[in-house]
């Protein structure tokens, strides 16, 4: 079956350290992998949008890279700060299709 | 300039009424979605629109919800004879271009809508 995958248990860093998320996905082939976050009551705001040829994507204090063999994203903050304390959503996106196919996200927690 | 927005933010109903959601999508936007987001869970695809047509509606749940777009622009969901499993967040998102190539999807702030 297909399946995307993120940790369900919360990240819990402190401040200024490095946060790694995983996005998992099986039995899809992706052209598009993008991350959002979303902030509780509010819609998710895009991040980062990686394709299947791209190992890597940076922005500012973002990265995120696409390995299409392990059919793994992992999505970097550096210098986290409390402000980055928010749930972060990877999502697929097909090349014959529109829609995009969210995982259930990842809650972060950075303590100060 | 002014985002995706919906109304209404939180809608209170009671089992077998019907629901009318609105999104108001940003101007120039050809593409619309609409997904479902229940507690705890990720964003649930349930229909897209370029322009006024709706060219997969494969995830709407049953034959009680039905979505239209006029103008190219507002777009209402419509839930009939709601249940209680229809509780869920609807979240309206919004994008520039069509179905190829790279389609940042801009969402609104969601409808919370709540079954007793």
């Amino acid at each position: 079956s297909q399946k995307i995958e993120q940790n369900s248990e919360a990240l819990n860093i402190q401040e200024g350290k490095t946060a790694t998320l995983t996005c998992n996905y099986t039995n899809y082939s992706p052209a598009y992998l993008q991350w959002y976050r979303q902030d509780p009551g509010r819609g998710p705001v895009f991040l980062l949008l990686i394709r299947e040829n791209e190992k890597e994507k940076r922005k500012e204090r973002l990265k995120v890279t696409f390995d299409t063999t392990l059919k793994q994203s992992l999505f970097h903050i550096t210098a986290s700060q409390p402000a980055d304390s928010a749930t972060y959503l990877c999502a697929l996106r097909m090349d014959s299709s529109y829609k995009l196919i969210f995982g259930s996200g990842t809650r972060l927690l950075v303590r100060p | 300039g002014a985002g995706v927005s919906q109304s209404p933010s939180n809608k209170v109903t009671e089992k077998g009424k019907d629901v009318e959601l609105r999104c108001d999508p940003i101007s120039g936007h050809t593409a619309l979605y609409w997904y479902r987001q229940s507690l705890g869970q990720g964003l649930e695809f349930l229909i897209y629109f370029q322009g006024n047509s709706a060219p997969d509606k494969s995830g709407l749940p049953s034959d009680r919800f039905s979505a239209e777009r006029t103008g190219e622009s507002v777009s209402t969901l419509t839930i009939q004879r709601t249940q209680q499993e229809d509780s869920a967040v609807y979240l309206c998102a919004s994008s520039l271009e069509g179905p190829s190539g790279y389609n940042e999807q801009f969402f609104g702030p969601g409808t919370r809508l709540t079954v007793l």
